[in-house]
């Protein structure tokens, strides 16, 4: 059973566009939501993560928006770029331990 | 700096043999991991350690075992492997400052024949 659902599974952007992906949790025990992002060959690198008690988080063009009632959180990608292109992967950490649990991924592919 | 160095990169193992995947990080890191990758299905967590001589299951254990007798060595074991371990293998390990970020090897490509 995943306790993190991420969609889409793959998402095609042209250059400049918005780039956004969704996930959603049922675990209230999660306390923290990182996401990574992942280039083939190569392991997964922390991109950007927010706190339950925040809703929105911004680091450059990425944005992360959380609703803690919904138990939902979402990534944007603004003015998306081709070296955007990548594997994004959202995630749980479980409270008061180090265990990140993913959600399936999605596979970004940004066109110029 | 080499960070997580995992080894091999690429492993062909026939049904029932066994293997041992290395994971070694300098960080100085006490929490350790491995996660296994399958389309579809994202990374899940198969074992995880928070210090040397501390060992537990993640989501998906069964067919690996571990061990941790120092901080810096995390050796995944498959004591007979099958064909639905056939996966992309990925050791991390953080600090114990909260909320630190999973630091990624480059992961073991391991086929199952």
């Amino acid at each position: 059973q995943q306790q993190v659902k991420q969609s889409p599974q793959s998402l095609i952007v042209q250059k400049g566009g918005i780039s956004i992906i969704n996930c959603a949790y049922e675990n209230t025990a999660f306390d923290y939501f990182p996401w990574y992002q992942q280039f083939p060959g190569k392991g997964p690198a922390l991109l950007i993560a927010i706190r339950p008690d925040v809703s929105e988080k911004k680091e450059g063009r990425f944005t992360i928006s959380f609703n803690k009632s919904a138990k939902q959180f979402s990534l944007h990608i603004m003015d998306s770029q081709p070296g955007d292109s990548a594997t994004y992967f959202c995630a749980a950490e479980v409270k008061s331990t180090d265990k990140l649990i993913f959600g399936t991924g999605t596979r970004l592919q940004v066109f110029p | 700096n080499a960070g997580v160095t995992q080894t091999p990169k690429f492993q062909v193992l026939k049904t029932g043999q066994s293997m041992t995947l290395q994971c070694a990080q300098d960080m100085n890191h006490e929490y350790m991991s491995w996660y296994r990758q399958d389309p579809g299905m994202g990374l899940r967590l198969i074992h995880y350690s928070v210090g040397a001589g501390i060992t537990d299951q993640g989501e998906v254990p069964n067919g690996y075992n571990v061990s941790r007798s120092t901080t810096e060595d995390f050796p995944l074991r498959l004591l007979s492997a099958a064909p639905s371990q056939t996966s992309v293998y990925f050791c991390a390990s953080s600090s114990p400052v909260l909320n630190s970020p999973l630091h990624f090897g480059n992961g073991t490509r391991l086929t199952v024949t």
